[in-house]
Protein backbone atom coordinates (compact mmCIF):
# COMPACT_ATOMS: atom_id res chain seq x y z
CA UNK A 1 0.00 0.00 0.00
CA UNK A 2 1.22 3.52 -0.43
CA UNK A 3 1.44 5.49 2.37
CA UNK A 4 3.57 8.60 3.89
CA UNK A 5 4.28 8.89 7.45
CA UNK A 6 5.27 12.20 9.43
CA UNK A 7 5.12 10.99 12.86
CA UNK A 8 5.36 14.03 14.84
CA UNK A 9 2.31 16.79 14.36
CA UNK A 10 4.59 19.63 15.73
CA UNK A 11 8.19 20.24 15.93
CA UNK A 12 9.00 23.60 18.58
CA UNK A 13 12.65 24.54 18.15
CA UNK A 14 14.78 27.43 19.38
CA UNK A 15 16.05 29.99 16.36
CA UNK A 16 19.58 28.56 15.59
CA UNK A 17 18.70 24.94 16.33
CA UNK A 18 19.38 22.26 13.89
CA UNK A 19 15.92 21.09 12.58
CA UNK A 20 14.98 17.43 11.09
CA UNK A 21 11.34 16.48 10.16
CA UNK A 22 11.06 13.31 10.00
CA UNK A 23 9.20 11.44 6.54
CA UNK A 24 9.29 7.80 5.92
CA UNK A 25 7.30 6.42 2.71
CA UNK A 26 5.79 2.58 1.56
CA UNK A 27 5.46 2.09 -2.14
CA UNK A 28 5.79 -0.70 -4.21
CA UNK A 29 8.19 1.05 -7.06
CA UNK A 30 10.37 3.98 -7.40
CA UNK A 31 8.28 6.81 -6.22
CA UNK A 32 9.22 10.38 -6.34
CA UNK A 33 8.97 12.56 -3.06
CA UNK A 34 8.79 16.08 -2.09
CA UNK A 35 8.39 17.87 0.74
CA UNK A 36 5.68 21.04 0.94
CA UNK A 37 5.28 23.66 2.80
CA UNK A 38 2.55 26.12 3.80
CA UNK A 39 3.04 29.26 5.50
CA UNK A 40 0.00 30.93 7.47
CA UNK A 41 -2.76 31.74 5.38
CA UNK A 42 -0.89 30.55 2.05
CA UNK A 43 -1.45 28.00 -0.50
CA UNK A 44 0.52 24.83 -0.66
CA UNK A 45 4.02 25.12 -2.32
CA UNK A 46 6.48 22.73 -3.46
CA UNK A 47 9.88 23.14 -1.34
CA UNK A 48 12.03 20.40 -2.65
CA UNK A 49 12.22 17.26 -4.57
CA UNK A 50 14.26 14.58 -4.64
CA UNK A 51 15.50 14.05 -7.81
CA UNK A 52 16.69 17.75 -8.39
CA UNK A 53 18.93 17.29 -4.64
CA UNK A 54 19.22 20.71 -4.36
CA UNK A 55 19.14 22.95 -0.95
CA UNK A 56 16.14 25.64 -0.64
CA UNK A 57 16.21 27.71 2.28
CA UNK A 58 18.72 25.72 3.68
CA UNK A 59 16.51 23.16 3.72
CA UNK A 60 17.78 19.96 2.45
CA UNK A 61 16.41 16.05 2.30
CA UNK A 62 17.67 12.63 0.91
CA UNK A 63 16.44 10.01 -0.41
CA UNK A 64 17.15 6.96 1.76
CA UNK A 65 15.76 3.79 0.24
CA UNK A 66 16.99 1.33 2.22
CA UNK A 67 15.20 2.96 5.15
CA UNK A 68 12.60 4.34 2.91
CA UNK A 69 12.91 7.53 4.89
CA UNK A 70 13.12 11.55 3.07
CA UNK A 71 13.75 13.51 6.11
CA UNK A 72 14.02 17.53 5.88
CA UNK A 73 16.90 19.02 7.17
CA UNK A 74 18.23 22.79 7.81
CA UNK A 75 21.05 23.02 9.95
CA UNK A 76 19.89 26.71 11.61
CA UNK A 77 15.78 27.31 12.12
CA UNK A 78 14.99 30.71 11.57
CA UNK A 79 11.19 32.36 12.49
CA UNK A 80 10.29 32.65 9.02
CA UNK A 81 10.58 28.72 9.25
CA UNK A 82 7.85 28.25 10.99
CA UNK A 83 4.93 26.66 8.77
CA UNK A 84 3.42 23.48 8.33
CA UNK A 85 5.43 20.94 5.87
CA UNK A 86 3.96 17.91 4.57
CA UNK A 87 6.31 14.81 3.03
CA UNK A 88 4.48 13.78 -0.15
CA UNK A 89 5.11 10.61 -2.73
CA UNK A 90 4.49 10.22 -6.08
CA UNK A 91 4.15 8.01 -8.46
CA UNK A 92 1.73 5.39 -10.52
CA UNK A 93 -1.66 5.47 -9.25
CA UNK A 94 -1.54 1.51 -7.95
CA UNK A 95 -5.15 0.08 -8.25
CA UNK A 96 -6.85 3.25 -9.23
CA UNK A 97 -4.26 3.77 -12.10
CA UNK A 98 -2.99 7.06 -13.53
CA UNK A 99 -0.20 9.47 -11.21
CA UNK A 100 -1.41 11.04 -8.23
CA UNK A 101 0.29 12.33 -5.05
CA UNK A 102 -0.57 11.19 -1.71
CA UNK A 103 0.24 13.63 1.14
CA UNK A 104 1.54 12.65 5.00
CA UNK A 105 -0.50 14.05 7.92
CA UNK A 106 2.20 17.59 8.41
CA UNK A 107 4.23 18.59 10.72
CA UNK A 108 3.88 21.96 12.44
CA UNK A 109 7.38 23.34 12.51
CA UNK A 110 7.23 26.29 15.42
CA UNK A 111 10.82 28.09 15.51
CA UNK A 112 10.51 30.05 19.11
CA UNK A 113 12.81 33.24 19.37
CA UNK B 1 5.70 31.08 -12.45
CA UNK B 2 2.56 28.43 -12.95
CA UNK B 3 -0.58 29.46 -11.07
CA UNK B 4 -3.86 28.00 -10.35
CA UNK B 5 -6.98 29.96 -9.08
CA UNK B 6 -9.86 28.38 -7.77
CA UNK B 7 -13.40 29.94 -7.94
CA UNK B 8 -15.18 30.57 -5.05
CA UNK B 9 -12.47 31.01 -2.41
CA UNK B 10 -15.59 30.54 0.32
CA UNK B 11 -19.11 29.19 -0.17
CA UNK B 12 -21.78 28.73 1.81
CA UNK B 13 -24.93 26.84 0.92
CA UNK B 14 -27.92 24.81 2.36
CA UNK B 15 -28.25 21.16 2.73
CA UNK B 16 -29.25 19.08 -0.53
CA UNK B 17 -28.03 22.16 -2.77
CA UNK B 18 -25.08 21.75 -5.16
CA UNK B 19 -22.15 23.69 -5.48
CA UNK B 20 -19.62 24.07 -8.29
CA UNK B 21 -15.61 24.72 -7.61
CA UNK B 22 -13.60 25.75 -10.56
CA UNK B 23 -9.97 25.20 -11.01
CA UNK B 24 -8.10 26.90 -13.48
CA UNK B 25 -4.23 27.34 -14.73
CA UNK B 26 -3.74 30.49 -15.73
CA UNK B 27 -0.54 30.39 -17.26
CA UNK B 28 0.25 26.75 -18.54
CA UNK B 29 -1.66 23.96 -19.79
CA UNK B 30 -2.53 21.22 -17.42
CA UNK B 31 -3.59 17.40 -18.80
CA UNK B 32 -3.74 16.44 -15.52
CA UNK B 33 -5.58 18.39 -12.56
CA UNK B 34 -5.96 16.45 -8.72
CA UNK B 35 -8.74 17.45 -6.09
CA UNK B 36 -8.40 17.29 -2.65
CA UNK B 37 -9.90 17.77 0.38
CA UNK B 38 -8.74 18.57 3.87
CA UNK B 39 -10.36 18.36 7.07
CA UNK B 40 -9.04 20.98 9.67
CA UNK B 41 -5.69 20.18 11.20
CA UNK B 42 -5.39 16.99 8.77
CA UNK B 43 -3.82 16.41 6.08
CA UNK B 44 -4.94 16.99 2.12
CA UNK B 45 -6.65 13.42 1.08
CA UNK B 46 -6.72 12.87 -2.53
CA UNK B 47 -10.61 12.34 -3.86
CA UNK B 48 -10.07 12.03 -7.98
CA UNK B 49 -7.46 12.67 -10.55
CA UNK B 50 -8.95 14.52 -13.34
CA UNK B 51 -7.78 14.03 -16.94
CA UNK B 52 -8.75 16.54 -19.48
CA UNK B 53 -11.26 14.89 -22.09
CA UNK B 54 -11.83 11.70 -20.16
CA UNK B 55 -13.36 10.60 -17.16
CA UNK B 56 -12.28 11.65 -13.83
CA UNK B 57 -10.34 8.47 -11.58
CA UNK B 58 -11.49 8.35 -7.92
CA UNK B 59 -9.68 6.88 -5.22
CA UNK B 60 -11.55 4.38 -3.17
CA UNK B 61 -14.23 5.58 -0.54
CA UNK B 62 -15.07 8.71 -2.54
CA UNK B 63 -18.33 8.88 -4.11
CA UNK B 64 -18.18 9.08 -7.99
CA UNK B 65 -22.25 10.18 -7.95
CA UNK B 66 -21.79 12.90 -5.09
CA UNK B 67 -18.18 14.49 -6.44
CA UNK B 68 -18.49 14.85 -9.90
CA UNK B 69 -15.64 16.00 -11.80
CA UNK B 70 -15.67 17.63 -15.14
CA UNK B 71 -12.26 18.65 -17.04
CA UNK B 72 -13.16 20.19 -20.15
CA UNK B 73 -10.11 22.14 -21.66
CA UNK B 74 -6.65 21.89 -21.02
CA UNK B 75 -7.19 24.87 -18.35
CA UNK B 76 -10.17 24.41 -16.45
CA UNK B 77 -11.67 21.24 -14.02
CA UNK B 78 -14.70 21.53 -12.21
CA UNK B 79 -15.89 20.02 -8.94
CA UNK B 80 -19.78 19.80 -8.15
CA UNK B 81 -20.34 18.53 -4.56
CA UNK B 82 -23.88 17.20 -5.44
CA UNK B 83 -27.11 17.51 -2.47
CA UNK B 84 -24.47 18.64 -0.57
CA UNK B 85 -24.90 17.52 3.50
CA UNK B 86 -22.81 19.52 6.92
CA UNK B 87 -20.68 16.34 6.80
CA UNK B 88 -19.37 17.83 3.02
CA UNK B 89 -18.49 20.56 4.74
CA UNK B 90 -14.14 20.92 4.38
CA UNK B 91 -11.76 22.95 2.30
CA UNK B 92 -11.09 21.79 -1.42
CA UNK B 93 -8.36 22.28 -2.89
CA UNK B 94 -6.91 21.61 -6.44
CA UNK B 95 -3.81 21.02 -7.90
CA UNK B 96 -2.36 20.76 -11.74
CA UNK B 97 0.47 19.27 -12.77
CA UNK B 98 2.53 20.89 -15.16
CA UNK B 99 5.98 19.78 -17.27
CA UNK B 100 8.77 22.29 -15.54
CA UNK B 101 12.12 21.26 -17.14
CA UNK B 102 12.65 18.05 -17.13
CA UNK B 103 10.66 17.14 -14.12
CA UNK B 104 6.31 17.25 -13.62
CA UNK B 105 5.17 19.96 -11.02
CA UNK B 106 1.90 20.35 -8.94
CA UNK B 107 0.75 23.41 -8.69
CA UNK B 108 -1.90 24.23 -5.84
CA UNK B 109 -4.81 26.30 -6.02
CA UNK B 110 -5.46 28.70 -2.80
CA UNK B 111 -8.40 26.54 -1.43
CA UNK B 112 -12.30 26.64 -1.63
CA UNK B 113 -14.03 26.47 1.79
CA UNK B 114 -17.50 25.02 1.86
CA UNK B 115 -19.60 25.45 4.69
CA UNK B 116 -22.61 23.29 4.31
CA UNK B 117 -25.75 24.53 6.66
Amino acid sequence: AQRVTQPEKLLSVFKGAPVELKCNYSYSGSPELFWYVQYSRQRLQLLLRHISRESIKGFTADLNKGETSFHLKKPFAQEEDSAMYYCALSGPGGDTGGFKTIFGAGTRLFVKA
Amino acid sequence: GAVVSQHPSWVICKSGTSVKIECRSLDFQATTMFWYRQFPKQSLMLMATSNEGSKATYEQGVEKDKFLINHASLTLSTLTVTSAHPEDSSFYICSARAQTGVADTQYFGPGTRLTVL
